[in-house]
C-alpha cells in the first residue's frame, strides 16, 4: 500500500534555524500533504501541494514535490520553539491517506 | 471553526473485552475514517467509510474491528475481544471529500491490561 516515509526520524536545530523534512513514496500520487502532531494530540493539515505543483509556500512553510524522484520536502523557515512537533506527510491511496512514521522536530529556545 | 469530538479521551479495559471508540465528525463532511498510533510510531491506517460503507480498509482491520454511523451525526470503531496490543490511541478523522486535508479528532488513548 502507499505511504510516506520520512526523513530524518529526529531533528535537532536551534530557534531561528530552518527546519527541512523528507518525504518519499512509492507510487504515483494525486496530491501529498503535511500534518504536524504535537504530543498526545491529533494531526493538523498543513499544506496540500497536488501532482501538477513543484512548490507552494504558507508562512514560513516551504514545500516542494518531485514527482519524477517520488520525494517532497518540508522547510519551516526561521523555527520557534512552537515548532517542536512531529511532522508527516501522507500520500493519497484510493479512498484514504496513509502516513509515515514522521520526523520528530524539536527546537531549542 | 468546526472540530472533530471523540470520546472517551481515555478508555480502560480488560483483554477480552468490548469497546467502541465515539466520533462526531464535522457535520458537512462526507467522509470518515479511523487511524491508530502505537506510542510514538507511525499513524496507521484502518479503515475509510463513505455513503454509509467502508470504502476501504487495511491489513489491520480484522473481524475484531467494525464501524457504524448509527445516526447522522456520531461514527464509531467497535473493537471485540480486545487484546493486549489494541493498546494505543485511536484517531477518528474526517474530510470533505475523497483525499482532501483530513481533520483529526483528539484521539482516544486506548489501555488494555
Amino acid at each position: 500500500s502507499q505511504q510516506g516515509e520520512e526523513d530524518p526520524q529526529a531533528l535537532s536545530i536551534q530557534e531561528g534555524e530552518n527546519a527541512t523534512m523528507n518525504c518519499s513514496y512509492k507510487t504515483s500520487i494525486n496530491n501529498l500533504q503535511w500534518y504536524r502532531q504535537n504530543s498526545g494530540r491529533g494531526l493538523v493539515h498543513l499544506i496540500l501541494i497536488r501532482s501538477n505543483e513543484r512548490e507552494k509556500h504558507s508562512g514560513r512553510l516551504r514545500v516542494t514535490l518531485d514527482t519524477s524522484k517520488k520525494s517532497s520536502s518540508l522547510l519551516i523557515t526561521a523555527s520557534r520553539a512552537a515548532d517542536t512537533a512531529s511532522y508527516f506527510c501522507a500520500t493519497d491511496n484510493n479512498n484514504d491517506m496513509r502516513f509515515g512514521a514522521g520526523t520528530r522536530l524539536t527546537v531549542k529556545p | 471553526e468546526p472540530e472533530v469530538t471523540q470520546t472517551p479521551s481515555h478508555q480502560v479495559t480488560q483483554m477480552g473485552q468490548e469497546v467502541i471508540l465515539r466520533c462526531v465528525p464535522i457535520s458537512n463532511h462526507l467522509y470518515f475514517y479511523w487511524y491508530r498510533q502505537i506510542l510514538g510510531q507511525k499513524v496507521e491506517f484502518l479503515v475509510s467509510f463513505y455513503n454509509n460503507e467502508i470504502s476501504e480498509k487495511s491489513e489491520i482491520f480484522d473481524d475484531q474491528f467494525s464501524v457504524e454511523r448509527p445516526d447522522g451525526s456520531n461514527f464509531t470503531l467497535k473493537i471485540r475481544s480486545t487484546k493486549l496490543e489494541d493498546s494505543a490511541m485511536y484517531f477518528c478523522a474526517s474530510s470533505e471529500r475523497r483525499n482532501s486535508p483530513l481533520h483529526f479528532g483528539n484521539g482516544t488513548r486506548l489501555t488494555v491490561t
